[in-house]
C-alpha cells in the first residue's frame, strides 16, 4: 500500500476554533486532494493540489483553506470550525495517470 | 468543468444476482478511469481503465470502457453479502495545461441481502 497517513484519525472541536488537519505522503506524488463525505453526498472534492505551493479550490471549498511547502504533506486548515463541517475527511495522492490512494480518513465532530 | 454522472444511486439485490453499476463523464482531455470500492473506510482500487486497456476483469468483478458514449460500466456475478459497498468512479483528465485530475462521482450504494 502507498504510504499516506492522515493525522488526526479522530478529532472533537468547539465551534469557532480553527482546526488543521495533516495529510503525509511517502511516495513522492505530485497531486494530492482532501474531500469530504458525508451520508448521501459521497466524496465532495474541498481543495487539490497539482505541486508545491499550487492549489486550486474544489466544490465545497468555503470555510477551508490549504497549504502544501513540501511535496509529502498538504494540510486542511478549517479557518473557524461550524457544526457543518462535522464530517468524515479524506485525503488522496496520485504521481499522474495512476490510481489514486486514500489516506485511512479523519472524523472530525464540531460541537 | 468535468462531471461524472454514477447510476443508479442505490441498488438492493440478492446474493447470487448479477449487478450493473454505469459511469458516464464528460471530461476535457480524457486519460482514464477508475473504479474504487469503499466500504466502512477508505476506498480501495479496483481498476483502471484507459485507451489502451478498455477492459478489465479481476475475478467475479469486470469492467468496460466505452470511450465512444463517454461510459463505462462494472459488472459483478454471483454477488456476496461481501459486495456491499458503496462504488465510486473517477475520472482522469488534462487541467490547466500540463496537469491531471480525478474527478469523483457521487457512487453507487449497492447492498446485498444473503
Amino acid at each position: 500500500d502507498a504510504g499516506i497517513t492522515q493525522s488526526p484519525r479522530h478529532k472533537v472541536t468547539e465551534t469557532g476554533t480553527p482546526v488543521t488537519l495533516r495529510c503525509h505522503q511517502t511516495e513522492n506524488h505530485r497531486y494530492m486532494y482532501w474531500y469530504r463525505q458525508d451520508p448521501g453526498h459521497g466524496l465532495r472534492l474541498i481543495h487539490y493540489s497539482y505541486g508545491v505551493k499550487d492549489t486550486d479550490k474544489g466544490e465545497v471549498s468555503d470555510g477551508y483553506s490549504v497549504s502544501r511547502s513540501k511535496t509529502e504533506d498538504f494540510l486542511l486548515t478549517l479557518e473557524s470550525a461550524t457544526s457543518s463541517q462535522t464530517s468524515v475527511y479524506f485525503c488522496a495522492s496520485h504521481g499522474g495517470v495512476t490510481e489514486a490512494f486514500f489516506g485511512q480518513g479523519t472524523r472530525l465532530t464540531v460541537v | 468543468e468535468d462531471k461524472v454522472v454514477q447510476s443508479p444511486l442505490s441498488l438492493v439485490v440478492h446474493e447470487g444476482d448479477t449487478v450493473t453499476l454505469n459511469c458516464s463523464y464528460e471530461v476535457t482531455n480524457f486519460r482514464s478511469l477508475l473504479w474504487y470500492k469503499q466500504e466502512k473506510k477508505a476506498p480501495t482500487f479496483l481498476f483502471m481503465l484507459t485507451s489502451s486497456g478498455i477492459e478489465k476483469k479481476s475475478g467475479r468483478l469486470s469492467s468496460i470502457l466505452d470511450k465512444k458514449e463517454l461510459s463505462s460500466i462494472l459488472n459483478i456475478t454471483a454477488t456476496q453479502t461481501g459486495d456491499s459497498a458503496i462504488y465510486l468512479c473517477a475520472v482522469g483528465g488534462r487541467w490547466g495545461g500540463s496537469n491531471y485530475k480525478l474527478t469523483f462521482g457521487k457512487g453507487t450504494l449497492l447492498t446485498v441481502n444473503p
